[in-house]
């Protein structure tokens, strides 16, 4: 099985400051990586689909990059309303494994 | 709009059944696959089953196999979980999530709002 590490577990930024979070697999997965938004008590939400495509009406200060085992999620300036937790999402055959999430907090 | 509304979630003893719902309206269910994925207090997503547009194909996470049955009725728009020999370790809230097949590319477009499996004495 295919395995994802995501990194940090947790972060803390400023308001308008730079976020990246990192997400490895453990073979190579091409770009078939997904990020979501989940806010407390919410559901997740796509942002970035195959690795970094933007979901429509998703801010443009959120952006995804990467290929084969190695991909990144930016925030670019971090707003209040971007406080969560985010997941990196890989699938194979439809078998699906999420990274093990970011906490991101200001 | 899309919306999947889940129900049937509650407290259930070690070992016992629960039946959770999902119900579908928005778009054309029968012509997307669906997911449960589930989220125990305080962690992670985890994955939970797959089941294909006409309910023959169904895949499952390992730690479920055997145990939790995965379902579909396309003429009520409604996806269900079974889910037997229940262990404190399935304690968590359940999402159904519609899956947006652009093969060989997916990913979960919508979600329900979640419902809550406790599995306790």
């Amino acid at each position: 099985d295919i395995q994802m590490t995501q990194s940090p577990s947790s972060l803390s930024a400023s308001v308008g400051g730079r976020v990246t979070i990192t997400c490895q697999a453990s073979q190579d997965i091409s770009n078939y990586l997904n990020w979501y938004q989940q806010k407390p008590g919410k559901a997740p939400k796509v942002l970035i689909f195959d690795a970094s495509n933007l979901e429509t009406g998703v801010p443009s200060r959120f952006s995804g990059s990467g290929s084969g085992t190695y991909f990144t999620f930016t925030i670019s300036s971090l707003q209040p309303e971007d406080i969560a937790t985010y997941y990196c999402q890989h699938y194979d055959n439809l078998r699906w494994t999420f990274g093990q999430g970011t906490k991101v907090e200001i | 709009e899309v919306q999947l509304v889940e129900s049937g979630g509650g407290l259930v003893q070690p070992g016992g059944s629960l039946r959770l719902s999902c119900s579908a309206s928005g778009f054309t269910f029968s012509s997307y696959w669906m997911s449960w994925v589930r989220q125990a207090p305080g962690k992670g997503l985890e994955w939970v089953a797959n089941i294909g547009k006409d309910g023959s194909a169904k895949v499952y996470v390992d730690s479920v196999k055997g145990r939790f049955t995965i379902s579909r009725d396309n003429a009520k728009n409604s996806l269900f979980l079974l889910m037997n020999s229940l262990g404190a370790e399935d304690t968590a809230v359940y999402y159904c999530a519609k899956i947006l097949d652009r093969h060989p590319y997916y990913h979960f477009d919508y979600w329900g709002q979640g419902t809550l499996v406790t599995v306790s004495s």
